[in-house]
């Protein structure tokens, strides 16, 4: 069965850059699209974006210009790098995987805790 | 960028009772792309319910989906102890993929 593993920093220090990887295992990575989404501390769940099997990525807005997601199909694992870290960045992030680009997120990883703070 | 607002905030109800939650969105969004997901404290979501209505594999059928257009609703007939968590729902359809701020629903 597949599964999702966050690996990454638990503290990151502000204008800082966040490099988060999800391990994917027991499954090939082929045809499905891979997403980041955080959860800040007590609030809702906002989508950061994906990158496709392809290697075709697609941010959201609101984060687009401080976001890379890359993939590195030989090792199971995609990435996450996000820039210029504020306190407001601080947040549980998940890693998610869906087949399709307009598809839902039937499988997750259990999720990182970072917190941004000198 | 679609808005989805969910109501009520917070449901207290018993177990045994029916819940039933409401998501609308700022715009119309095709039922092929509406999803609702579970959440434990300290757990992931869970997905329960994909296009609107269809649930994912292993739900019970006690979990039921509907709506179109702006309007959606996750039904729960019998609320069991387990139930009692935060529920939200999820456009998928047009980037970016936007989530409600969550219903929680909590025993009375």
């Amino acid at each position: 069965q597949v599964q999702l593993q966050e690996s990454g920093p638990g503290l990151v220090k502000p204008s800082e850059t966040l490099s988060l990887t999800c391990t994917v295992s027991d499954g090939s990575m082929s045809g499905f699209y891979w997403s980041w989404i955080r959860q800040p501390p007590g609030k809702g769940l906002e989508w950061i974006g994906y990158i496709s099997y392809s290697g075709s990525p697609n941010y959201n807005p609101s984060l687009k210009s401080r976001v890379t997601i890359s993939l590195e199909t030989s090792k199971s694992q995609f990435s996450l790098k996000l820039t210029s870290l504020t306190p407001a960045d601080t947040a549980v992030y998940y890693c998610a995987t869906a087949r399709g680009a307009r598809s839902y997120f039937a499988l997750w990883g259990q999720g990182t805790l970072v917190t941004v703070s000198s | 960028e679609i808005v989805l607002t969910q109501s009520p905030g917070t449901l207290s109800l018993s177990p045994g009772e029916r819940a039933t939650l409401s998501c609308r969105a700022s715009q119309s969004v095709s039922s092929t792309y509406l999803g609702w997901y579970q959440q434990n404290p300290g757990q992931a979501p869970r997905l329960l319910i994909y296009g609107a209505s269809s649930r994912a594999i292993g739900i019970p059928d006690r979990f039921s989906g509907s709506g179109s257009g702006t309007d959606y609703t996750l039904t729960i007939s019998r609320l069991e102890p387990e139930d009692f968590a935060v529920y939200y729902c999820q456009q998928y359809g047009s980037a970016p993929y936007t989530f409600g701020q969550g219903t929680k629903l909590e025993i009375k």
